[in-house]
């Protein structure tokens, strides 16, 4: 059964703290994405990489970096976390079909 | 800038009945589009994926067409359940990135 794992489901942070968000994917696909979700806003992608140590700005990617050392992981960091990146973080990773794989998520608080 | 758009009022129906949801985009051409479900507080599974030389794309009960004169895409489920509630994303293709509508909330009551 195919697979996107997220390190944790639920985070608390105070603001000004250093936030790590990991995802693993163990279908060997080359592409992987880093979403947030809000109400009303649907998904808005954060950064994406298309192999080992690339990657991409998506449309919101200030406030955010990422990193990608091994194919089957994604890591997306918040160097200084901010009340307004309180959200739903989704990973996703696909092939070249293009369907996209997501994770289950990680709701983040930042108080 | 290229634009997708669902309704974003919620689809209310009821069981057995067809539901259609809607998907639109502008100022653009997608090469294909896709749909997605999402339950609460889960991330989104794939469901269906278009390309823009289909007109129809069938998958048990769900239906998708893709018109891209009116630059419009439908989403059919037929003989819907209470277990097809869920919000529905519509999302276009541009190379490997997608681009995602905001979703319409479908709620099937029995």
């Amino acid at each position: 059964d195919v697979k996107v794992t997220q390190s944790s489901r639920y985070l608390v942070k105070r603001t000004g703290e250093k936030v790590f968000l990991e995802c693993v994917q163990d279908m060997d696909h080359e592409n992987m994405f880093w979403y947030r979700q809000d109400p009303g806003l649907g998904l808005r992608l954060i950064y994406f990489s298309y192999d080992v140590k690339m990657k991409e700005k998506g449309d919101i990617p200030e406030g955010y970096s990422v990193s990608r050392e091994k194919k089957e992981r994604f890591s997306l960091i918040l160097e200084s976390a901010s009340t307004n990146q309180t959200s739903m973080y989704l990973c996703a990773s696909s092939s070249k079909s293009n369907e996209q794989f997501f994770g289950p998520g990680t709701r983040l608080t930042v108080l | 800038s290229q634009k997708i758009e669902q309704n974003s009022e919620a689809l209310n129906i009821q069981e057995g009945k067809t539901a259609t949801l809607t998907c639109n985009y502008t100022n653009y051409s997608p090469a294909y589009l896709q749909w997605y479900r999402q339950d609460p507080g889960r991330g989104p599974v794939f469901l269906l994926l278009i390309r823009e030389n289909e007109k129809e794309k069938r998958k048990e009960r769900l239906k998708v067409t893709f018109d891209t004169t009116l630059k419009q895409s439908l989403f059919h489920i037929t003989a819907s359940q209470p277990a097809d509630s869920a919000t529905y994303l519509c999302a276009d293709g541009v190379y490997n990135k997608l681009i995602f509508g905001a979703g319409t909330r479908l709620a099937v009551h029995p």
